[in-house]
């Protein structure tokens, strides 16, 4: 079976500051991988996601992950964070077409301090 | 454009009482998903809904319940409330991805802002 974990539960960061937000995942299939943001009172958005190609995969801001097969790893960084980024940031793996097939890690709160 | 859309946002309910939660999803998209977001866990997938029929379930039991209506709205139903049933419940929509109008890589699924729901 597959699974995915957050190795933090919470990530604080002073502003400016370089952040990594650390997800692993075990599959014996391959997978797509995908992170989700959520801030405040809002709904999950998709920040991005590796599906194949290249293993380093951008957002539009800022953000970037990148695909490690051999550690099965998919972790999140941006190296220079803002106080906007403040949210709670979801890992999730598809091990098959289709979004009732993703699952997801138990999400890593980045708090952005001043 | 609107995004998707649930109802109530917030609802208390006691232990045995039955909770219904309301999903609208972007206009254009047939498909729903309803996933349970519990304190401290990552989301499980809840249930799957397509041009009116159930196409998939996860791990929960037959308490767990809902439908698509023509409008491709969903409703979800938990009957017989429990403590441990408290948490988000978020629905999502995406267009129809699996019959090969965009394809799955080429489409996303767009999240609601939840239910939360309080068992007491």
């Amino acid at each position: 079976a597959q699974s995915v974990t957050q190795l933090d539960s919470q990530v604080p960061v002073f502003e400016e500051a370089p952040v990594e937000l650390r997800c692993n995942y075990s599959s014996s299939v391959s997978v797509y991988l995908f992170w989700y943001v959520q801030y405040p009172n809002q709904g999950l958005q998709l920040l991005l996601k590796y599906l194949s190609g290249s293993t380093l995969v951008e957002s539009i801001n800022g953000f970037e992950a990148e695909f490690n097969k051999s550690q099965t790893s998919f972790h999140l960084r941006k190296p220079s964070v803002h106080i906007s980024d403040t949210a709670e940031y979801f890992c999730a793996v598809s091990p098959g077409m289709g979004y009732n097939k993703l699952i997801f890690g138990a999400g890593t709160r980045l708090a952005v301090h001043p | 454009e609107a995004g998707v859309t649930q109802s109530p946002t917030h609802l208390i309910k006691t232990r045995g009482q039955q909770a219904t939660l309301r999903c609208s999803p972007i206009s254009g998209h047939t498909s729903v998903y309803w996933y349970q977001q519990a304190l401290g866990l990552g989301l499980q997938f809840l249930l799957w809904y397509d041009e009116g029929e159930e196409r998939n379930r996860g791990n929960f039991p037959p308490r767990f319940s809902g439908r698509q209506f023509p409008n491709y709205s969903s409703e979800l139903n938990v009957n017989a409330l429990e403590l441990e049933d408290s948490a988000l419940y978020l629905c999502a929509s995406s267009t129809d991805w699996d019959r090969g109008l965009a394809g799955y890589l080429n489409t996303e699924a767009f999240f609601g802002q939840g239910t939360r729901l309080t068992v007491v």
